[in-house]
């Protein structure tokens, strides 16, 4: 079925990159997205990456799809004490969203 | 702020009962999701509806229904609560039912189910 795996978690310092991976199971899927969720609130999107794409880069973020291994990555440049968070990614076409597990990004000054 | 509205933000039952709780959608938007949140499970799709008809249905349980008005606004009812409802309960909306689907979310709902 369709699966989506997420580490758990990322620590890293002020200023330095984040990168958060992500793999996938359905290959059909047309787009692929991230979202941030903050404490006590919903989902944002952050950025999406269509399937016959390899690479997105949208400010801060550089989204990274390798279709082959279905693996995505998000890669945040200059990390800010702002975006600790937690991060998800997510498959789907029309209807539902899978969603990894989530990566809780925990970004020291 | 997404535009998507929840109601009540938190409630608090107990086992055995049955609640209801409400979603608005961003103005425009005909597609309803709701998703559940907990800590065992992590975020899982439940059922969605687009324009008063149910679309997709994911992992929810007989116990619970849902259903959207001619106004667009849903509902999720949830009956015969077990302590394992616990979780925060999410509605998100989407303009269409189309490839790319974007889903603004809700602030949610907590339940606590003592």
């Amino acid at each position: 079925g369709e699966d989506v795996e997420q580490s758990l978690f990322l620590s890293v310092r002020e200023g330095d990159s984040s990168v958060i991976n992500c793999t996938y199971t359905d290959s059909s899927s047309t787009y692929l997205y991230w979202y941030k969720q903050e404490p006590g609130a919903g989902l944002q999107l952050l950025t999406y990456i269509f399937s016959n794409m390899d690479m997105k880069q949208d400010q801060r973020l550089t989204v990274l799809l390798n279709k082959k291994d279905k693996h995505l990555s998000l890669r945040i440049a200059d990390t800010q004490t702002g975006d600790s968070a937690i991060y998800f990614c997510a498959e789907g076409e029309t209807g539902k969203l899978i969603f990894g597990q989530g990566t809780t990004l925990q970004v020291k000054p | 702020d997404s535009g998507v509205t929840q109601t009540p933000k938190h409630l608090i039952t107990a086992t055995g009962q049955r609640v209801t709780l409400r979603c608005s959608p961003r103005s425009g938007d005909l597609s309803v999701y709701w998703y559940q949140q907990s800590l065992d499970q992590g975020l899982q799709f439940l059922i969605q509806y687009y324009n008063g008809e149910e679309r997709a249905k994911g992992n929810i349980l007989e116990r619970f229904s849902a259903q959207q008005f001619p106004d667009l606004h849903s509902e999720l009812n949830l009956s015969s609560l077990e302590l394992g409802d616990s979780a925060l309960y999410f509605c998100a909306s989407s303009p269409r039912d189309f490839l790319y689907n974007e889903q603004f979310f809700g602030p949610g709902t907590r339940l606590t189910v003592l």
